[in-house]
């Protein structure tokens, strides 16, 4: 069955202290994994879409990677405005997409 | 563009009553999603359109959703008779495929619903 997990379920941070989220996946046909960021009462919206293991973006504090198991969304100096829920997405045949649970980021100034 | 237009933002309906829920995708997408969102299960998709056909509707929970996309700029998801376990917020999404690779999706503020 495919899935997408993503841990941790929360994480708070000091405003500056880098940190990592992380999404797995077993999904089978993937293609595309994406980031969105989503803030309370929204909807989700987009951030980054990764094709294939080795793939980096990178967007202001953001950058995400992709590997042939997991994702990671790598935070660096955060500040109090990414506080947010990130969710990432697994894209597979027929355009499907599988959301993870999604992490909760707090940063406190 | 103004983006992904849902109608209403918040609906509070009694148990057994219909429940209509609107969409208007940004124009020129050939995709359309709806979604639900809840605490317990996170972003499930319901049913998905491409071009105002439905093309996979397996997420759909039970006989009593249903959608439709009458045309590019229009799609309804109704629930009747509707029920609590049914309380949730509904998202709307629109993409445009680009070539043999997916597009971002791009949703709407979302729909939320309260069945008392």
């Amino acid at each position: 069955e495919d899935q997408v997990t993503q841990s941790p379920e929360a994480l708070r941070l000091q405003e500056g202290e880098s940190s990592s989220l992380n999404c797995s996946y077993t999904v089978s046909g993937l293609r595309g994994l994406f980031w969105y960021r989503q803030d309370p009462g929204k909807g989700p919206e987009f951030l980054f879409t990764l094709y294939s293991a080795g793939e980096e973006k990178e967007k202001e504090r953001l950058k995400a990677t992709l590997t042939k198991k997991e994702s990671f969304l790598h935070i660096t100096a955060p500040k109090p405005e990414d506080s947010a829920t990130y969710l990432c997405a697994a894209h597979t045949g027929g355009f499907k997409t599988i959301f993870g649970a999604g992490t909760r980021l707090f940063v406190k100034a | 563009d103004a983006g992904v237009i849902q109608s209403p933002r918040h609906e509070v309906t009694e148990m057994g009553q219909e429940v209509t829920l609107r969409c208007k995708p940004i124009s020129g997408h050939d995709y359309l999603f709806w979604y639900r969102q809840t605490m317990m299960r996170g972003l499930e998709l319901l049913i998905y359109f491409n071009n105002n056909v439905p093309i996979d509707d397996s997420g759909m929970p039970e006989d009593r959703f249903s959608a439709k996309m009458p045309n590019a700029s229009f799609s309804t998801l109704k629930i009747q008779p509707s029920e609590p376990r049914d309380s949730a917020v509904y998202f709307c999404a629109s993409s445009e495929p680009s070539g043999h690779q997916n597009t971002e999706a791009f949703f709407g503020q979302g729909t939320r619903l309260t069945v008392v």
